[in-house]
């Protein structure tokens, strides 16, 4: 079964670094773009960045250019999304999601989700 | 970017209502649009793409409308589990863009 399952969540201070990590299984990893997708407490969802397949192309929303990157190793069947000069606002619960393009479903699996919270 | 409004923010209806939540872009989407549903503490579940296509096992009281700027979800009759908060997307371009949320209440 198709399972997506993020890592790497925690506390930390304004101004440091996280990566996030989104683990895939149960499809042909290869063929799919990876996103991100927060969501701050008690708030809506908000796209954060993508990833195609080969990993040509890359696209992030504006309030992270510059400070997230985001990255795959299909060997692994791993996503990454390195962030670093933190900010509070980044604080939110970080999705993965997969979508392939086109007339495919977007974001039919999300994974569960792991929480990023940033506080002095 | 493009700019999504759903309308309205919260809905109060009871079990076996017909309710409708209506999504607005501030500049064409075409049809690439999408509509969530999200229970507390879970993951977002797709239930309708690119418009008006039913995601596969989503049950057919759920339906979606419209093309260009104005979106429409229609539950025919809504059930217990349909109280929960839902979001459209649009897809048509980075950066994709959620709607507000509109949270459904139980009258």
């Amino acid at each position: 079964q198709v399972q997506l399952v993020e890592s790497g969540g925690d506390v930390v201070q304004p101004g440091r670094s996280l990566r996030l990590s989104c683990a895939a299984s149960g499809f042909t990893f290869g063929t799919y773009g990876i996103h991100w997708v927060r969501q701050a407490p008690g708030k809506g969802l908000e796209w954060v960045a993508v990833i195609w397949p080969d990993g040509s192309n890359k696209y992030y929303t504006d309030s992270v250019k510059g400070r997230f990157t985001i990255s795959r190793d299909n060997s692994k069947n791993t996503v990454f999304l390195q962030m670093n000069s933190l900010r509070v606002e980044d604080t939110a619960v970080y999705y993965c999601a997969r979508f392939c393009g086109g007339d495919c479903s977007p974001f039919d699996y999300w994974g569960q989700g792991t929480l990023v919270t940033v506080s002095s | 970017d493009i700019q999504m409004t759903q309308s309205p923010s919260t809905l109060s209806a009871s079990v076996g209502d017909r309710v409708t939540i209506t999504c607005r872009a501030s500049q064409s989407v075409g049809s690439w649009l999408a509509w969530y549903r999200q229970k507390p503490g879970l993951a977002p579940n797709l239930l309708i793409y690119k418009a008006s296509n039913l995601e596969g096992g989503v049950p057919s009281r759920f339906s979606g409308s419209g093309s260009g700027t104005e979106f429409t979800l229609t539950v025919s009759s809504l059930q217990p589990d349909d109280f929960a908060t839902y979001y459209c997307l649009q897809y048509n371009g980075f950066p994709y863009t959620f709607g507000q949320g509109t949270k459904l209440e139980i009258k």
